[in-house]
């Protein structure tokens, strides 16, 4: 079964322009998650969904990061304009409701993002 | 601060060896506790649960104090495999499924 499948693996891109990072869930799984990874910072909740239905996007650092989930098969993750310090790893993760599965999250490869 | 905190270390400790982490979480309310491993440029991937009653797999412990708010984590006999950051998650308190995660605790097993 694929895994959780994200592009693209690498951006490098200037201060100011948009990115836009993109995520396919585990067929089936209802929630779908997007973390930022950093040294200084660690791993960071930005927004998650479930049922394609945004729940919490506190963790989104201010105006220039937005998400969207169109579909159960496809997120979306923006950053318009684009700064140095958005410079991370970008990770997508989904899960399932299913109570077996302990809620376990399956993560994407990541996104590695340099914004110069 | 960090709802989750752990040493970040490095531990260095030969092959054999038994080895143990430590986290603390800040929000009393939290109801899932689980230990994510992850490999150097990759992404996390779940190691283990942990439960109340503390919980074993193969060489791997895990054990959970509620009224300290404290979560370990016990490796006996330390394989070079096991090199790795070990990541604390506890979960969102107001969510079944948002995950805190520490910054993690860097394990080194040296032949």
């Amino acid at each position: 079964d694929a895994g959780v499948i994200q592009s693209p693996r690498h951006e490098v891109t200037e201060m100011g322009q948009e990115v836009t990072l993109r995520c396919k869930p585990i067929s089936g799984h209802d929630y779908l998650f997007w973390y930022r990874q950093t040294m200084m910072r660690g791993l960071e909740l930005l927004i998650y969904f479930n049922n394609n239905v945004p729940i919490d996007d506190s963790g989104m650092p201010e105006d220039r990061f937005s998400a969207k989930m169109p579909n159960a098969s496809f997120s979306t993750l923006k950053i318009q304009p684009s700064e140095p310090r958005d410079s991370a790893v970008y990770f997508c993760a989904s899960s399932t409701t299913d109570r077996s599965a302990y809620n376990e999250q399956f993560f994407g490869p990541g996104t590695r993002l340099t914004v110069l | 601060r960090k709802e989750v905190e752990q040493d970040p270390g490095p531990f260095n400790v030969p092959e054999g060896a038994t080895v143990a982490f430590n986290c603390t979480y800040s929000n009393s309310a939290s109801q899932s506790f689980f230990w994510y491993r992850q490999d150097c440029r990759k992404e996390p991937k779940l190691l283990m649960s942990v439960y109340s009653s503390g919980n074993e797999d193969g060489r791997f412990t895990a054990q959970l104090n509620r009224a300290s708010q404290y979560i370990s984590l016990l490796i006996r006999d330390s394989k070079l495999s096991d090199s790795a950051t070990y990541l604390c998650v506890v979960t969102v308190s107001n969510s079944g499924y948002a995950l805190n995660f520490g910054k993690g605790t860097s394990l080194l097993v040296t032949p």
